[in-house]
């Protein structure tokens, strides 16, 4: 079975904080995501990854960056955490060309 | 651009069938899924269907796609409460998926 995991399962940081958010996944797979997910609006996609040292801005990447050094780790920095970050977090891996993607269980992140 | 519309929520009484909707704008999208989250959890896979097909049956499950209306359906037959979850309908395109807003179910007894 395919495992992707995530650091945290909460967090909780103040307003301006460097926070930063990690994920494995287990099954070698080239291409991970980051999406946030809100309530009424379903998940949408900050950024992700082809391969190894690779990045694409998703739809909303304002305020984030990535960092994929390693092919079963990509990461998500918030580089000053503000309010409206506070969100669920999903990390998710999927093998190149192939359409479905396995999640990781989530960090839900307040910043206060 | 792409768009995934379903409804917010939907409310059924245990043992009734569920039906979520959803409607796509990608004409030529290849798969359409259905991913469902419990409560605290990430998304799993529950099914996909493939655009050249109008149904598939898996145990429970019914998906119908009518691909000249881009609508997408989701049957659960003989709803449990073990079925309380979001479920989300997404399409791909261009090998992202495009996900729509989430259909939280709610079971009553």
């Amino acid at each position: 079975d395919v495992k992707v995991t995530q650091s945290s399962r909460y967090l909780v940081k103040r307003t301006g904080e460097k926070v930063f958010l990690e994920c494995v996944q287990d099954m070698d797979h080239e291409n991970m995501f980051w999406y946030r997910q809100d309530p009424g609006l379903g998940l949408r996609l900050i950024y992700f990854s082809y391969d190894v040292k690779m990045k694409e801005k998703g739809d909303i990447p304002e305020g984030y960056s990535v960092s994929r050094e390693k092919k079963e780790r990509f990461s998500l920095i918030l580089e000053s955490a503000s309010t409206n970050q506070t969100s669920m977090y999903l990390c998710a891996s999927r093998i190149s060309g192939n359409n479905e993607q396995f999640f990781g269980p989530g960090t839900r992140l307040t910043v206060l | 651009g792409e768009d995934v519309e379903q409804s917010l929520f939907l409310s059924v009484r245990e043992g009734d069938s569920s039906v979520i909707n959803c409607t796509y704008t990608d004409s030529s999208s290849t798969y359409l899924y259905w991913y469902k989250q419990e409560p605290g959890a990430g998304l799993q896979l529950l099914t996909y269907i493939f655009s050249n097909m109008d149904m598939k049956q898996d145990q429970r499950l019914t998906v119908l796609l009518n691909k000249k209306d881009k609508h997408l359906s989701l049957r659960i037959a003989d709803t449990q409460t073990g079925d309380s979850a979001i479920y989300f309908c997404a399409e791909s395109s261009n090998y992202q998926l495009i996900w729509g807003a989430g259909t939280k179910l709610i079971i009553k007894p």
